[in-house]
């Protein structure tokens, strides 16, 4: 089983529609976890990152964390063409970041 | 502002040859990392560096070794590069709370022949 796993996509949704990743971990240790956005050829960027249970908010974007589910998520409202490249999801263990494989959006005007 | 910098952006090797990978932040982080990134696999941690003066291994360490120059660089070698090692190399910085994200240079991409 991966320590961190994403389903590879690729997700597409219509312009204006709420993209929703998922993400899976393997460890409950885990401290915080990361969300980044990279387009193609290009290197990651971070987009959010949330380390207590519930939502956080900004702008566009909310992540969700559920601890007990070993679940985060992002949500994407309001979804644009300049939103699609691959959302990679990053779970701190022990000082390290575990990357997902990452999960490839799609967002058709 | 530069961030994180790598040297060189492409590359290609013949199987056998060596070569180092350069990065530099210029963020004063304490802690700094080396990925490669494969279709399909997502980025896979090769060596970090928690701290200046401490080098550890990561996911796929075989091939592959650091050197923390300072608390600035931190550069990665193939002494023997194989064509397995065909992929585009990421370096990140941070500091060392885990509540600090990872910022990323532009990554180097190799071929190896």
């Amino acid at each position: 089983q991966k320590e961190v796993e994403q389903n590879s996509g690729p997700l597409s949704v219509p312009e204006g529609a709420i993209a929703s990743l998922n993400c899976t971990y393997s460890d409950r240790g885990s401290q915080s976890f990361f969300w980044y956005r990279q387009y193609s050829g290009k290197s990651p960027e971070l987009i959010m990152f949330i380390y207590s249970n519930g939502d956080k908010e900004d702008g566009r974007f909310t992540a969700q964390l559920n601890k007990a589910s070993q679940y985060v998520s992002l949500l994407i409202r309001d979804s644009q063409p300049s939103d699609s490249a691959t959302y990679l999801c990053a779970v701190n263990q022990g000082g390290k970041l575990i990357f997902g494989q990452g999960t490839e959006l799609s967002v058709k005007p | 502002n530069a961030g994180v910098t790598q040297t060189p952006k492409f590359q290609v090797l013949k199987t056998g040859q060596s070569m180092t990978l350069q990065c530099a932040q210029d963020m004063n982080h304490n802690s700094m990392y080396w990925y490669r990134q494969d279709p399909g696999m997502g980025l896979r941690l090769i060596y970090y560096s928690a701290s200046e003066g401490t080098t550890d291994k990561g996911e796929v360490p075989n091939g592959y070794n650091v050197s923390r120059l300072n608390k600035r660089e931190f550069s990665l070698r193939l002494e023997s590069a194989a064509p397995s090692q065909t992929s585009v190399y990421f370096c990140a910085s941070s500091e060392i709370s885990p509540h600090q994200p990872q910022h990323f240079g532009d990554g180097t991409r190799l071929s190896i022949l």
